[in-house]
């Protein structure tokens, strides 16, 4: 299985800084047809995961511009350029190249 | 809006077998997309289960695939979940969850249920 590792585990972040996680994957996430199956989530408290960014740097639809993905290959960067308070949760990165699909452990973001 | 809901029952006793169904609306079943489940241990972090097209075609997650079984009904425009003989370490939130293609490699998860807790205990 291709292991995700999502660093930190934890943040706390003042409302208006940026915030930034990275997710390294034990194997390329790049596809022969071009694409990084590479996706993030967010958890917020009490509530299912909910898609916020697909191929790496796509925005699901609604999600706001604040949240930015990046990188290739197996490192991946999500950032959230100014946090607000209803970014509060759990973020979740997870593949999707080789079954079976696996998450990271998951990164817990709160506001100071 | 698609709007998907699970349902079953929350205590299961254990060696015994798991049952949710996940009911969408707003949304066809039979027009396409997979169908899946992810489950989370409380406190902890997600796995993926399993995905069905509406064809029947299915992927299990290999941890869980001799116990797992996922249906559907695209008259009910309902899919289902089945995990035999469970443990305590079976104690989760399942979610059901719609994907645009399951086909290895796979899509992410754009709607989700709201989830429902199955505690196995006896």
């Amino acid at each position: 299985d291709i292991v995700m590792t999502q660093t930190p585990l934890s943040l706390s972040v003042t409302p208006g800084q940026p915030a930034s996680i990275s997710c390294k994957s034990s194997q390329s996430l790049l596809h022969s047809d071009g694409k990084t199956y590479l996706y993030w989530y967010l958890q917020k408290p009490g509530q299912s995961p909910q898609l916020l960014i697909y191929e790496v740097s796509s925005r699901f639809s609604g999600v706001p511009d604040r949240f930015s993905g990046s990188g290739s290959g197996t490192d991946f960067t999500l950032k959230i350029s100014r946090v607000e308070a209803e970014d509060v949760g759990v973020y979740y990165c997870m593949q999707g190249i080789h079954l079976p699909d696996t998450f990271g452990g998951g990164t817990k973001v709160e506001i100071k | 809006q698609v709007q998907l809901q699970e349902s079953g029952p929350g205590l299961v006793k254990p060696s015994e077998t798991l049952s949710l169904t996940c009911a969408v609306s707003g949304y066809s079943i039979s027009s396409g997309y997979y169908w899946g489940w992810i489950r989370q241990p409380p406190g902890k972090g997600l796995e993926w289960i399993g995905s069905i097209y509406h064809s029947g075609s299915t992927y299990y997650n290999p941890s869980l695939k001799s116990r797992v079984t996922i249906s559907v009904d695209t008259s009910k425009n309902q899919f289902s979940l089945k995990l035999s003989s469970v443990t305590a370490a079976d104690t989760a939130v399942y979610y059901c969850a719609r994907r645009p293609y399951g086909d290895p490699p796979s899509g992410y998860f754009d709607y989700w249920g709201q989830g429902t807790l199955v505690t196995v205990s006896s």
